[in-house]
């Protein structure tokens, strides 16, 4: 089935690390790849996507590569700050066009 | 992006009685609405999925007499647990799509605990 594995956390940082966030997956087919943020107390926002096999996501300085040879979609900043603090998913679309979720990945920037 | 709002944001409510859960499309007419479950610190799960103007489709393990779900028009669907008890609370999450891409966006979530 299709499955979704994220590096588990919290995972705390100093503002202005470096940052990686391991996601990889499981799936039939060639799904869409996405990262999910949510603040706390919030609903969940859409960060980045790719669609297909090296095709790269980006926004707000946060990157991810469509790796089909690794099944993998790492999260990456090169400079986090503490309003990055969040919980990031990653996620796949299937062919039925649900969306299965990694378990989230908790991140704590201090200042 | 699209805006999805859910109402109420957060409620508490005594074991036993019904908790009705709107989530609405406010700039987008929405084919599609997901409804989600998530415990603190994991992932969403989804609970099911609904079409407007048809039954809900839900997921394995998720009782449809006890979360009953609407999708009356294209910019609303609300979600009713029914003889709400302490292990139904949960923060409660929606989502819609629709238009080209039928990308989801989902809204703020909603925070129900049962006492």
């Amino acid at each position: 089935g299709n499955s979704v594995t994220q590096m588990e956390g919290p995972v705390t940082l100093s503002e202005e690390a470096f940052l990686t966030i391991n996601c990889t997956y499981t799936a039939t087919g060639y799904p869409s790849l996405f990262w999910y943020v949510q603040y706390p107390g919030e609903g969940l926002q859409l960060l980045l996507k790719a669609t297909k096999a090296d095709d790269k996501g980006s926004n707000k300085g946060f990157e991810a590569t469509y790796r089909k040879e690794t099944t993998s979609f790492h999260l990456e900043k090169g400079s986090v700050q503490v309003s990055d603090s969040a919980v990031y998913f990653c996620a796949l679309k299937n062919q039925g066009g649900k969306l299965i979720f990694g378990q989230g990945t908790e991140l704590s920037v201090k200042p | 992006g699209a805006v999805v709002s859910q109402h109420p944001s957060w409620v508490i409510c005594k074991s036993g009685t019904s908790v009705k859960i709107e989530c609405r499309s406010l700039d987008f007419q929405a084919t599609t609405m997901f409804w989600y479950r998530q415990f603190p610190k994991q992932s969403l799960m989804l609970m099911a999925t609904s079409n407007e103007g048809s039954k809900a489709t839900y997921e394995q393990g998720v009782e449809k007499d006890k979360f009953l779900i609407n999708h009356a028009s294209l910019t609303l669907s609300t979600l009713t647990v029914t003889s709400a008890h302490p292990e139904d609370s949960s923060f409660y999450i929606c989502s819609a799509a629709g238009g080209f891409n039928n990308e989801q966006f989902f809204g703020p979530g909603t925070r129900l605990t049962v006492l």
